[in-house]
């Protein structure tokens, strides 16, 4: 079975630097996506940036960007200029690839309390 | 917005009762997923429905169960509730079944069990 590791339950970072959040996962299985989720005070899910296993390239989505070492099992997200409003809880999460078929959930880890400080 | 609600929003019951959790995907959306999230065991899948069908079971108790109706909302129906039950529980959607789409995430339900 699939999991995924947060190791850091808190992290804090000074707005307008950067910070990198960890996670790493475990699997027998060469293709699957693998994603960061962010969860503010709200408590929404919004998804902050998706990676396919099978592309090489570091997926990137403004701000936020991702070090994805296959081989290390190792999924790392990067905020650059960090800014009040990115504060929330950051979930790393696993979703077996299934072409076409009837499967898709994800596997959360514990996630990341990030503190963004003024 | 991501354009899939839940209802309610907050739910107070006392152990041993009975309730609903109801979800409307987005409109077009097919798939409707059920997440659990809870202080003890993090967020964790429960099921999965597809245009109708069950797909996938995740960690759902047995005195939990789904359906998803025809005109595709789904409903999650928790019984004999127990402190442990109380959780946030979410609902998202996608187009397709397989992992080739993205899911969207409700709101979800508060539900808190005394």
């Amino acid at each position: 079975a699939q999991t995924v590791t947060q190791s850091q339950p808190e992290m804090s970072v000074q707005e307008a630097e950067t910070v990198t959040l960890s996670c790493t996962y475990d699997t027998s299985e060469s293709d699957y996506y693998l994603f960061w989720y962010k969860q503010p005070p709200s408590r929404q899910m919004i998804l902050v940036i998706r990676q396919e296993a099978y592309k090489q390239q570091n997926a990137t989505e403004n701000r936020f960007s991702v070090n994805f070492q296959k081989a290390a099992k190792s999924f790392s997200l990067k905020i650059s200029d960090s800014q009040l409003g990115d504060a929330a809880m950051y979930f790393c999460a696993y979703r077996t690839q299934n072409y076409g078929g009837s499967q898709g959930n994800l596997i959360f880890g514990k996630g990341t309390k990030l503190s963004v400080k003024p | 917005d991501s354009g899939v609600t839940q209802t309610p929003k907050h739910l107070i019951t006392a152990t041993g009762q009975r309730v609903t959790l109801r979800c409307s995907p987005r409109s077009g959306d097919l798939s409707v997923y059920w997440y659990q999230q809870s202080l003890d065991q993090g967020l964790q899948f429960l099921i999965q429905y597809y245009n109708g069908e069950e797909r996938a079971k995740g960690n759902i108790l047995e005195r939990f169960s789904a359906q998803q109706f025809p005109d595709l909302h789904s409903e999650l129906n928790l019984s004999s509730l127990e402190l442990g039950d109380s959780a946030l529980y979410f609902c998202a959607s996608s187009v397709g079944a397989s992992s080739t789409y993205e899911q969207y995430f409700g709101p979800g339900t508060r539900l808190t069990v005394t």
